[in-house]
């Protein structure tokens, strides 16, 4: 069965410095998101990608980060200055179609990212 | 704003009962659900979906309830297994998909 796969499965980084969390959604899906769940809390929406654009984003989603579909499989997040309460579960979603129709968004196992 | 909330945090049941876990919605505008099943160290798994123009909706082992005057939706398990024991969100979907903050269920065997 196809999955979501996301890499590295736990990042560690400095307070400052800019992370790439990577994704490879189900290969023929065509709406890509970003979530975060911070430990113990919701899974918290951050953006929403479709043909090769942002389609939605939450207030969370400021300017520090950014989403990149580099090449025809990989979805990057990227957040360009790390801060400690950047903590948390970054996860990757992929639907065929979108939310708001009877689709399904299919997450990938995380990436764990801790600031220090 | 959106806002879903979960009435229980933790569910605790004796394998082979049914499970019912339950959680309320604000937007009435919302008209997509979702109940994703998380278990530990994965992401959310999805579960079972309902629309707006539907009050119920089964699948296996699982059935989905929307109660839109009061802005309820529950999931209920029938014979809960080991295997079920995760924590339960509730998702909503209007211009973007909100989250509930979970219930965790606790199978007892």
């Amino acid at each position: 069965e196809p999955e979501v796969t996301q890499t590295p499965s736990h990042q560690v980084t400095q307070m400052g410095q800019e992370v790439i969390l990577r994704c490879v959604p189900i290969s023929n899906h065509l709406y890509f998101y970003w979530y975060r769940q911070i430990l113990g809390q919701k899974v918290e929406f951050l953006v929403s990608f479709y043909n090769n654009e942002i389609s939605e984003k939450s207030e969370i989603f400021d300017d520090q980060f950014s989403v990149e579909r580099p090449d025809g499989s990989n979805f990057t997040l990227k957040i360009r200055s790390t801060k400690l309460e950047d903590s948390a579960m970054y996860f990757c979603a992929s639907s065929e179609i979108g939310w708001g129709s009877t689709d399904t968004q299919y997450f990938g196992p995380g990436t764990r990212l801790t600031v220090l | 704003g959106e806002s879903v909330g979960l009435h229980l945090p933790t569910l605790s049941v004796q394998e082979g009962d049914n499970s019912i876990i339950n959680c309320a919605y604000s937007n009435s505008a919302s008209d997509y659900f979702i109940w994703y099943k998380q278990e530990s160290g994965k992401g959310p798994q999805f579960i079972i979906d309902i629309r707006s123009n539907m009050d119920k909706r089964q699948g296996q082992r699982v059935t989905v309830l929307l109660n839109k005057t009061v802005k309820h939706l529950s999931l209920q398990i029938a014979a809960t297994q080991p295997g079920d024991s995760a924590v339960y969100f509730c998702a909503c979907a209007g211009n973007m998909l909100t989250f509930g903050g979970g219930t965790r269920l606790m199978v007892k065997p």
